[in-house]
């Protein structure tokens, strides 16, 4: 069974669009996290949520709007979407021992 | 400010020998500190933690880390490195056991 699932895998958008970003977790963690990593491959945190609550919110553009509807699920809305928001989105769980567990990212390209 | 650095952009060894991923942190208070692996095109995969306890950490596939308080650093190390191996590695530091600050990354290359 997959631990931190997201769909869809690419994504492929032109300017100005705006798209979504869905994970699931089925670890039974409480705190959720989104992450992007750019094209030199560092990673950033965007925002994390902790049952259901928003807990960090990194200094993220407004056009970015994290949703929790219950623990399991976080998703990422993305409004009027640019060219520097290509990148790759990694969404990730922690429980009580800290480690996070990530999904298998969502490969963002906007042209 | 938290802040982790990993020195090496990326490290060369022969398969067989021992291998080193170095990484110094920057934090305030006691620090959560971790390895992650990356293959190409796949997610981060947890690969060990020191949270408290003994400085030397085991972790998966071999590889074991060592905690210096005193050089504020955290290495990655495995005595004998294997081509599957290869990979980007990156260390990161959590402040208060939630966000992962992270390294810039360190590839590692294993030749046969």
């Amino acid at each position: 069974d997959t631990a931190v699932s997201q769909t869809p895998k690419y994504l492929v958008t032109q300017m100005g669009n705006d798209k979504s970003i869905k994970c699931e977790q089925n670890l039974g963690h409480d705190t959720m996290y989104w992450y992007k990593q750019d094209s030199k491959k560092f990673l950033k945190i965007m925002f994390s949520y902790n049952n259901k609550e928003l807990i960090i919110n990194e200094t993220v553009p407004n056009r970015f709007s994290p949703k929790s509807p219950d623990k399991a699920h976080l998703n990422l809305h993305i409004n009027s979407l640019e060219l520097g928001d290509s990148a790759v989105y990694f969404c990730a769980s922690s429980g009580v021992h800290y480690e996070q567990y990530f999904g298998p990212g969502t490969r963002l390209t906007v042209t | 400010a938290q802040s982790v650095a990993q020195p090496e952009d990326q490290v060369n060894v022969a398969e067989g020998n021992p291998l080193t991923v170095k990484c110094t942190y920057s934090v305030s208070g006691n620090p959560y500190l971790f390895w992650y692996v990356q293959y190409p095109n796949r997610g981060l995969q947890f690969l060990l933690k020191y949270i408290t306890g003994d400085n030397l950490v085991k972790g998966s596939y071999g590889f074991e880390a060592e905690f210096n308080k005193s050089q504020t650093s955290f290495h990655l190390k495995k005595p004998s490195a294997l081509v599957s191996d290869s990979a980007l590695y990156f260390c990161a530091v959590s402040p208060y056991g939630n966000k992962l600050v992270f390294g810039a990354g360190t590839i590692l290359r294993v030749k046969s």
